[in-house]
């Protein structure tokens, strides 16, 4: 099974507050786990990424935390700002097929309300 | 600025044409993606190519074809038997193949078929 599924599907936070997105796979052969924010119009962007070796990263506000055995991964944005308010898409790469493949969730729409 | 840039920003066309859109990087990588996305699905691939004159076919590449003459160019054209056309495609690369979860994407190309 090569899906990621995302969720929320929408986020409204307040200014300030913590904003949190899922990620669950179902696939162990997933290797690397990155996040990327997509701003309207724009292509997305690599935020942080992290490997199933380590249960946590942190990179400025943002954080992820990786559960192996749950075979689940969230993003985690501390003091969210409304300059934070984008499509955020978690995805998964692993080796199939005679390449490297990466599976992009559907996409969280993330709204910080000022 | 390394990056990529796709052109043109906006593109219309009528139903029965073949469109082409452009895609170049001086970022000097190896491996260049093309993505379809719509509205509340994930990034959908549409083609890879790891080096010049070799190119794969992703997940939805029917209807659609590519070319890799330089290591810069990768444009893809949408052909008239890609049967829902209207939709933002994005072109990525990264340094190899193997780096496929640390991709940089263009700022994309809609495109309205009508």
């Amino acid at each position: 099974q090569q899906q990621v599924k995302q969720s929320p599907q929408s986020l409204i936070v307040q200014k300030g507050g913590i904003s949190i997105i899922n990620c669950a796979y179902e696939n162990t052969a997933f290797d690397y786990f990155p996040w990327y924010q997509q701003f309207p119009g724009k292509g997305p962007a690599l935020l942080i990424a992290i490997r199933p070796d380590v249960s946590e990263k942190k990179e400025g506000r943002f954080t992820i935390s990786f559960n192996k055995s749950a075979k689940q991964f969230s993003l985690h944005i501390m003091d969210s700002q409304p300059g934070d308010s984008a499509t955020y898409f978690c995805a998964a790469s692993l080796w199939a097929g005679g390449y490297n493949k990466l599976i992009f969730g559907a996409g969280t729409r993330l709204a910080v309300h000022p | 600025d390394g990056g990529i840039t796709q052109s043109p920003k906006y593109l219309f066309r009528k139903e029965g044409q073949n469109v082409t859109l452009s895609c170049e990087q001086n970022l000097n990588h190896d491996a260049m993606y093309w993505y379809r996305q719509d509205p509340g699905q994930g990034l959908r691939l549409i083609y890879y190519s790891q080096i010049v004159n070799d190119f794969q076919k992703g997940d939805i590449a029917e209807g659609y074809s590519v070319s890799r003459e330089k290591k810069e160019s990768f444009p893809l054209t949408v052909t008239s038997a890609q049967k829902n056309p209207t939709a933002f495609y994005l072109c990525a690369s990264s340094r190899t193949l193997a780096g496929v979860g640390e991709q940089y994407f263009g700022p994309g190309t809609r495109l309205t078929v009508t």
